[in-house]
């Protein structure tokens, strides 16, 4: 059975820095993508960033880039997402999913719980 | 940045109607357009791929279709499951994007 657990969430002043992490079981993790999609409260999906399987390539949302890192680590299964001078336009549940294609360019099959980041003065 | 546009916005039905959500995309995308479920408080469930292939699991009353720029998710004969959030997404380069959802009440 596929799982992401995630964590890492929590309040945040502007301009502050937050690392989300999320574990991964129950499928190949080096032979997926991974993907970070986040919902602001009551709005829709966007998606924020998708790092390839072996970790070599990274992409990202305008609205993060340069701001935001993702990376992973294939020995231990997980993925993160380095948050770095949030902006309180970054308030929002951050999912984690497992890239459903090979390669980079793929929609997700599995999501996480997501965790909650609330940037706040 | 290809822009993914939903309509309705919202869509009032009764069990047993045949719902269709019609998504536009702002170039051509090809077949590379995936349907999501969202529930309340839920994760998103992947619910179809290359524009009209279901999902493992996924039950035959959903099905979609299109091509190029404009797409359509149809529920044959709505269940109470369904009510939900549905959102498109393109994947036909690396900077995916969803549309705003549509909501089935």
């Amino acid at each position: 059975e596929v799982q992401l657990l995630q964590s890492g969430g929590g309040l945040v002043q502007p301009g502050g820095s937050l690392r989300l992490s999320c574990a991964a079981s129950g499928f190949t993790f080096s032979a997926s993508a991974m993907i970070w999609v986040r919902q602001a409260p009551g709005k829709g999906l966007e998606w924020v960033a998708t790092v390839s399987p072996n970790g070599d390539i990274a992409h990202y949302a305008d609205s993060v880039k340069g701001r935001f890192t993702v990376a992973r680590d294939n020995s231990r299964d997980t993925v993160s997402l380095q948050m770095n001078s949030l902006r309180v336009e970054d308030t929002a549940l951050y999912y984690c999913a497992k890239g459903f294609l090979l390669g980079v360019v793929t929609p997700a099959d599995y999501w996480g719980p997501g965790t909650l980041v609330t940037v706040s003065s | 940045d290809i822009q993914m546009t939903q309509s309705p916005s919202t869509l009032s039905a009764s069990v047993g109607d045949r719902v269709t959500i019609t998504c536009r995309a702002s170039q051509g995308i090809s077949r590379w357009l995936a349907w999501y479920q969202q529930k309340p408080g839920m994760a998103p469930k992947f619910l179809i791929y290359k524009a009209s292939t279901l999902q493992s699991g996924v039950p035959s009353r959903f099905s979609g279709g299109g091509s190029g720029t404009e797409f359509t998710l149809t529920i044959s004969s709505l269940q109470p499951d369904d009510f939900a959030t549905y959102y498109c997404q393109h994947y036909n380069n690396f900077y995916v994007t969803f549309g705003q959802g549509t909501r089935v009440e």
